[in-house]
């Protein structure tokens, strides 16, 4: 079974700063994918960024991009010029890329409590 | 395009009895998973499904159930509550493709079981 580990529990950066968040995953399989996903205080679970394994490239949107080490199974997120929007639960997944119904999932991490000062 | 949706956004109940929760997807998506949020488990899988069947189903005891309709709507009932079925309870929906990867979150629902 997939694990995923989210190391900090609690990170805080100051407005307009840089902060990267940590992941390591644990697996088996060659195809799989990753994601960030943000939960602010209103609860709403949002997509912030998604990587597939077989791209080398790692995904960049605005503000957020990833650092993906394969060999390393680590995905960590950088978030650029910090915004007090910015402050939330961030959540690290993984999806198995193989089909099949054991592989509709995802697995979270325990997940980052963000804090951003202005 | 309206999200996913919802229903109730909040819910107390009282220990033994059942409760029903609504999902309604993103219109054209067919699949729809259901996630337990607790403070100390986390974000833990229910169950997937389908084009009205479940492909995939995590591991919680069978109080937990859930169908989908032929509008992909979903639906998922938990019987007997207990107190430590007390959670935010996620609904997601994925793209049209049956191996669709992306999952797009609801609001949930609050339940609290006293």
């Amino acid at each position: 079974a997939q694990t995923v580990t989210q190391s900090q529990p609690e990170m805080s950066v100051q407005e307009a700063e840089t902060v990267t968040l940590s992941c390591t995953y644990d697996t088996s399989e060659s195809d799989y994918y990753l994601f960030w996903y943000k939960q602010p205080p209103s609860r709403q679970m949002i997509l912030v960024i998604r990587q597939e394994a077989y791209k080398q490239q790692n995904a960049t949107e605005n503000r957020f991009s990833v650092n993906f080490q394969k060999a390393a199974k680590s995905f960590s997120l950088k978030i650029s010029d910090s915004q007090l929007g910015d402050a939330a639960m961030y959540f690290c997944a993984y999806r198995s890329a193989r089909s099949g119904g054991s592989n509709y999932k995802l697995t979270f991490g325990k997940g980052t409590l963000l804090t951003v000062n202005p | 395009k309206a999200g996913v949706t919802q229903t109730p956004r909040y819910l107390i109940k009282t220990r033994g009895q059942q409760v029903t929760l609504s999902c309604s997807p993103i219109s054209g998506h067919r699949s729809v998973s259901w996630y337990q949020q607790t403070p100390g488990q986390g974000l833990q899988f229910l169950f997937e499904y389908f084009s009205e069947t479940q492909r995939n189903k995590g591991n919680f005891p069978g109080r937990f159930s859930g169908r989908q309709f032929s509008n992909s709507r979903s639906e998922m009932n938990v019987s007997t509550l207990e107190l430590g079925d007390s959670a935010l309870y996620l609904c997601a929906s994925s793209s049209r493709t049956g191996n669709g990867y992306e999952q797009y979150f609801g609001p949930g629902t609050r339940l609290t079981v006293t």
